[in-house]
């Protein structure tokens, strides 16, 4: 059963800081890995997705890895701003599934300060 | 860019009613995704459709149930509601059943049960 984890589960950083956030899969038997974003009972807005044979993505001040073989993806963020406090949530989608559905990690929670 | 719709956007209802969720994907996406975040958790695959048809179920109760009409909008019935329905629920939707699409997430409905 593939299991999906984030450490740490939340992060407070000041702003400015470079940071990364970690997302971790059991089974590598993925075709593609999504990185989102939620505001506090919010929808979830997608910030990148690496399809399975991709090593990164990278958009704006944000660039997400794949190194499936090891079973982990980054979410690296640059010069962090106080509107980038939120969650972030990653999902893979599993070689098992026909049909597209997602797993997601339970996020890593993070907070800028000014 | 229109983006997935989902309506309504919050919806009050009492132990053992009834509450139908719709969902309106982005223009030309054939396929639908439900899911359900409960409080502090990550979100979980309910079912989804392609082209009409049920394409995959998850940890979906058997007092729900949902269908794609032909427009591919979608619907999801909910009855005999329990306070542990309460929840967030999304709908994604994507161009193809196939897998490695990105999935684009509407707002969410969220549903209290009182």
């Amino acid at each position: 059963k593939q299991e999906v984890t984030q450490i740490p589960a939340a992060l407070s950083v000041p702003e400015g800081e470079n940071l990364v956030l970690n997302c971790s899969f059991t089974d590598s038997a993925i075709y593609n890995l999504q990185w989102f974003r939620q505001d506090p009972g919010k929808g979830l807005t997608s910030l990148l997705l690496i399809q399975s044979s991709q090593r990164e993505q990278t958009s704006g001040r944000l660039n997400a890895s794949l190194d499936k073989s090891s079973g982990r993806s980054t979410l690296y963020i640059a010069a962090s701003q106080p509107g980038d406090s939120a969650t972030y949530l990653c999902a893979v989608g599993h070689l098992s599934s026909n049909t597209g559905k997602l797993i997601f990690g339970q996020g890593t929670t993070l907070q800028v300060k000014p | 860019a229109a983006g997935v719709i989902q309506s309504p956007r919050h919806l009050i209802k009492e132990k053992r009613e009834t509450a139908t969720l719709k969902c309106y994907p982005i223009p030309r996406h054939d396929t639908v995704y439900w899911y359900q975040q409960g409080p502090g958790q990550d979100p979980q695959f309910l079912i989804s459709f392609y082209e009409k048809m049920q394409s995959d179920k998850g940890s979906i109760p058997d007092r729900f149930s949902a269908q794609q009409f032909s427009d591919y909008h979608s619907e999801l019935n909910m009855s005999s509601l329990e306070l542990g329905d309460s929840a967030l629920y999304f709908c994604a939707s994507s161009s193809t059943v196939f897998r490695g699409d990105e999935q684009f997430f509407g707002p969410g409905t969220r549903l209290t049960v009182l």
